[in-house]
């Protein structure tokens, strides 16, 4: 399966600055996908992010709070900007687990080790 | 809309009986389910998927078309499955784009 690299693990940050996080992955990946998750709760979506086209933000989510890029098919990165105390959460990054198939999803996902963000 | 629903957020027992985590499902076509595991300060990881009928670790799944289900089960637990389990779908409505749903997580607990 694949392997995604995320950094930072963690970080304390004050309001108002922004924080950029980065997943890399081990193989191409057709789509990557970042969540946020409070601790011990559950997933929530953030945006589906797409080489060579704009990210897809979920509902609640914005580009200009979370803008993300997608250079290429093993990169990815998530800004969180303007940054609050409500922002203090887990963020991961998420990748189908690339496979000889056009049904890679049905092999599951990876997941990236997440970033524990603080905000003060 | 598809959905998971995970109704217990909590699950405790003592070592050596059986678990059960529920899972129910809400999707118009043929489902595909798995379930994730994250143990404590690790990431969060595949642990089995519906395609393959396959048991990690003791655990077994079944779909249950029927009753829309895909309950995680183990005979016996171990003090080391105590985790957050998620069940998840592993893509969007019928037709639509390819967007993972997860449910909302059961804690595992168990007791020496």
């Amino acid at each position: 399966s694949a392997v995604i690299s995320q950094k930072p693990s963690r970080d304390i940050c004050q309001r108002g600055t922004s924080l950029t996080i980065q997943c890399q992955v081990d193989s191409q990946v057709t789509m990557m996908f970042w969540y946020r998750q409070q601790p011990g709760q559950s997933l929530t979506l953030i945006a589906t992010a797409n080489q060579g086209s704009e990210a897809t933000y979920e509902s609640g989510f914005v580009i200009d709070k979370f803008p993300i890029s997608r250079p290429n098919l093993t990169f990815s990165t998530l800004t969180v900007s303007n940054m609050s105390p409500e922002d203090s959460s887990i963020y991961l990054c998420s990748a189908p687990n690339p496979q000889d198939s056009i049904l890679d999803l049905l092999y599951g996902y990876t997941f990236g080790s997440g970033t524990r963000l603080t905000v003060v | 809309a598809q959905r998971v629903t995970q109704p217990e957020k909590l699950l405790s027992v003592f070592k050596g009986a059986p678990v059960e985590l529920k899972c129910n499902y809400s999707y118009s076509g043929s489902p595909e389910l798995f379930w994730y595991v994250q143990y404590s300060r690790q990431r969060l990881q595949l642990l089995l998927r519906h395609i393959s009928r396959e048991s990690i670790k003791g655990f077994t799944a079944d779909l249950n078309k029927g009753e829309t289900s895909f309950h995680l089960k183990k005979p016996f637990a171990q003090e080391e499955d105590s985790a957050m389990y998620y069940c998840a779908l592993p893509w969007g409505p019928s037709g639509g784009s390819y967007i993972p749903t997860f449910g909302r997580g059961t804690s595992l607990i168990v007791h020496p």
